[in-house]
């Protein structure tokens, strides 16, 4: 079984830029998570998908970020413009609805976002 | 406001050594807790879960972890490390009612010397 990817691996941008984040969750898992991790920071929550509907976006920073998950498939993630402050390691994680594993979700390797 | 906080920034130890990693937590209700470790170049892994039951865990490569609720504790276990532990370690929790989005800890960072 595929594991969650996540695409492009590394991105430089410009500030000011527009860059958009690709994740592809696991086969059959409704439940899609952001997160993003900005140097000597902890992970922190971003918004949460299930299925092709935003459940929770109190995580977001700002209106400069656009997720969207078109079909329930994969979920992108736009920043524009792209700041500073943003750079980080942004992370997505999927789970299925309803799971007798109890609650775990399953990581992709995350996007390492450089904005000069 | 659910938070998790993790007790150490970087551990240093050798081969052999007992490793104990601290994680608290502050949240009243029913959590689910988690430790994720993140090995050098490779994406997070859950290494242990607890959602009920047993206050003892036991994950993989030899870790538990022990949920002491009295004490909003959850604290990683390894009796003796190799150095192949050397990974950044996180706890993290959840809540149903929330999502089960997970809130992290700042992450460890343990570097096991051969």
């Amino acid at each position: 079984e595929a594991g969650v990817t996540q695409f492009p691996s590394h991105s430089v941008i410009e500030k000011g830029q527009t860059v958009t984040l690709r994740c592809d969750p696991i086969s059959g898992h409704d439940n899609l998570y952001w997160y993003r991790r900005v140097m000597g920071k902890e992970i922190k929550f971003l918004l949460h998908f299930v299925k092709e509907s935003k459940q929770d976006e109190s995580g977001m920073p700002n209106n400069r970020f656009l997720a969207e998950r078109t079909g329930g498939t994969y979920s992108t993630l736009k920043v524009q413009p792209a700041e500073l402050e943003d750079s980080g390691v942004y992370f997505c994680a999927s789970s299925p609805l309803v799971s007798n594993q109890g609650y775990e979700q399953f990581f992709g390797p995350g996007t390492r976002l450089t904005v000069l | 406001a659910q938070s998790v906080s993790q007790h150490n920034h970087h551990v240093i130890l050798s081969e052999a050594a007992s490793l104990e990693l601290g994680c608290n937590y502050s949240y009243g209700g029913t959590v689910n807790l988690f430790w994720y470790v993140q090995y050098p170049g490779q994406h997070l892994q859950l290494l242990l879960k607890y959602f009920s039951g047993d206050p003892l865990v036991k994950g993989i490569k030899g870790f538990e972890a022990e949920f002491i609720k009295s004490k909003f504790s959850f604290n990683l276990r390894k009796p003796s490390v190799q150095w192949s532990d050397t990974a950044e370690y996180f706890c993290a929790a959840s809540i149903k009612a929330a999502g089960n989005k997970l809130t992290f800890g700042g992450g460890t960072r343990v570097l096991v010397k051969p």
